[in-house]
């Protein structure tokens, strides 16, 4: 089981707002990096650190922290980030590095 | 533009050793952790390990004990040697970068585009 935990699933309408969260003990020192993966393509890098996106990511995706909870907000979901949504961070230990067990997002 | 490629066997038998190369191209490997990672088809993503450009290493306790990885500096790879192999391993194998010096984060920001491996007599 992993160290960071994801719903399995979130559905959103098209141009609505969604947020999807990632949950672990390591969050509360570590910041999430988190991740859309489409089928059969790479992962590829939203969100890391506080809140920083990297070139060519859209800015309807942003990071918050919590606690212990870390999530993704898209504002205005669009057809195209129907995709499955991994977190990432170090484990409890800060010794390793652990992923969620993703999300998969459907727009309606 | 830096990109990284993935390449070696798409078949493995089991109990045999599973290798696989990563060449940076386009960019150094100097200053950055370089990762692989896997992921089951129909499953989610798990970290194998990284190495520092400089050498360290730190791998996932699971797959400690079959995990190797080294780095090649001269030619700009890296590569993964996982023993003992099962069908469990079967999966597609990424390659990645995570840049040093983030205080308080850890994120991939470069990836291969991963290769399959099978492992089936």
């Amino acid at each position: 089981s992993s160290e960071l935990t994801q719903d399995p699933a979130v559905s959103v309408a098209l141009g609505q707002t969604v947020r999807i969260t990632c949950q672990g003990d390591s969050l509360r020192s570590y910041y999430a990096s988190w991740y859309q993966q489409k089928p059969g393509q790479a992962p590829v890098l939203v969100i890391y650190g506080k809140n920083s996106r990297p070139s060519g990511i859209p800015d309807r995706f942003s990071g918050s922290s919590s606690g212990n909870t870390a999530s993704l907000t898209i504002t205005g979901a669009q057809a195209e980030d129907e995709a499955d949504y991994y977190c990432n961070s170090r484990d409890s230990s800060g010794n390793h590095v652990v992923f969620g067990g993703g999300t998969k997002l459907t727009v309606l | 533009q830096v990109q990284l490629q993935e390449s070696g066997p798409g078949l493995v038998k089991p109990s045999e050793t599973l290798s696989l190369t990563c060449t940076v191209s386009g960019g150094s490997i100097s200053n950055y952790y370089w990762s692989w990672i896997r992921q089951p088809p129909g499953k989610g993503l798990e970290w194998i390990g990284y190495m520092y450009y400089s050498g360290n290493t730190n791998f996932n306790p699971s797959l400690k004990s079959r995990v190797t990885i080294s780095v090649d500096t001269s030619k700009n790879q890296f590569s993964l040697k996982l023993t003992s192999v099962t069908a469990a391993d079967t999966a597609v194998y990424y390659c990645s970068r995570s840049p040093a010096y983030t205080p308080r984060a850890w994120y991939f920001d470069l990836w291969g585009r991963g290769t399959l491996v099978t492992v089936s007599s």
